[in-house]
């Protein structure tokens, strides 16, 4: 159980495209969902926290206007990378948390280059 | 600041040994902790997760936690290089909201054959 898909899992794209990512909880309601952004050696960044029906939280650096986070069903979320340029370029990874616990699963990430 | 703090390591075991991976973390009432690994190019993988003081085991693993010295560990029995990985400590924080969790930097795991 509790297993977190995304898709797609590798995009390229030309800068000034915008790239949507899809995240979905397979066989659990997500309460919660939240966006990582991991560099290459480096730490996971949370980007923002995502709750069902409500507006995204955003930490502290990360542009919203430009981080377009959509969390419209208990299973799915979406970030979109708006006018995307070659310092976005980095492995998105989202992560969906159960109802009733504190245990966030992970998807297997999104590889984003743009060119 | 409310930190988890890892050794980045990387720690070298020999193939069947004992890896021991250790985590501090500063929030004191802290409630729930998680271990996860992460390969080199991939997301990270739950491996356990801990609630009450003492160990817990699953298979090879091992998860001690001792909140009196705001420290968690992990053991991993019978190392295997298919073990060599990141492993990331996570702790629920008080006050964060909406269940985030703070990660470590990670402890770099290598196995030798």
């Amino acid at each position: 159980g509790a297993v977190v898909s995304q898709h797609p899992s590798r995009v390229i794209c030309k800068s000034g495209t915008s790239v949507k990512i899809e995240c979905r909880s397979l066989d659990f309601q997500a309460t919660t969902m939240f966006w990582y952004r991991q560099f290459p050696k480096k730490s996971l960044m949370l980007m923002a926290t995502s709750n069902e029906g409500s507006k995204a939280t955003y930490e502290q650096g990360v542009e919203k206007d430009k981080f377009l986070i959509n969390h419209a069903s208990l299973t799915l979320s979406t970030l979109t990378v708006t006018s995307a340029h070659p310092e976005d370029s980095s492995f998105y990874i989202c992560s969906a948390r159960p109802p009733g616990t504190d245990t966030q699963y992970f998807g297997p990430g999104t590889r984003l280059t743009v060119l | 600041q409310k930190e988890v703090e890892q050794n980045s390591g990387p720690l070298s075991v020999p193939e069947g040994a004992i890896a021991s991976l250790n985590c501090t973390y500063s929030d004191r009432v802290s409630q729930s902790f998680f271990w996860y690994r992460q390969y080199s190019g991939k997301s990270p993988e739950l491996i356990m997760s801990i609630y009450s003081n003492g160990d817990k085991e699953d298979g090879r693993f091992t998860a001690q936690l001792n909140k009196a010295s705001q420290y968690v560990s992990l053991l991993i029995r019978d190392s295997q290089p298919s073990d060599s990985a990141t492993y990331l400590c996570a702790v629920a924080m008080s006050g964060a909201g909406s269940y985030q969790l703070t990660f470590g930097k990670g402890t770099k795991l290598s196995v030798i054959p």
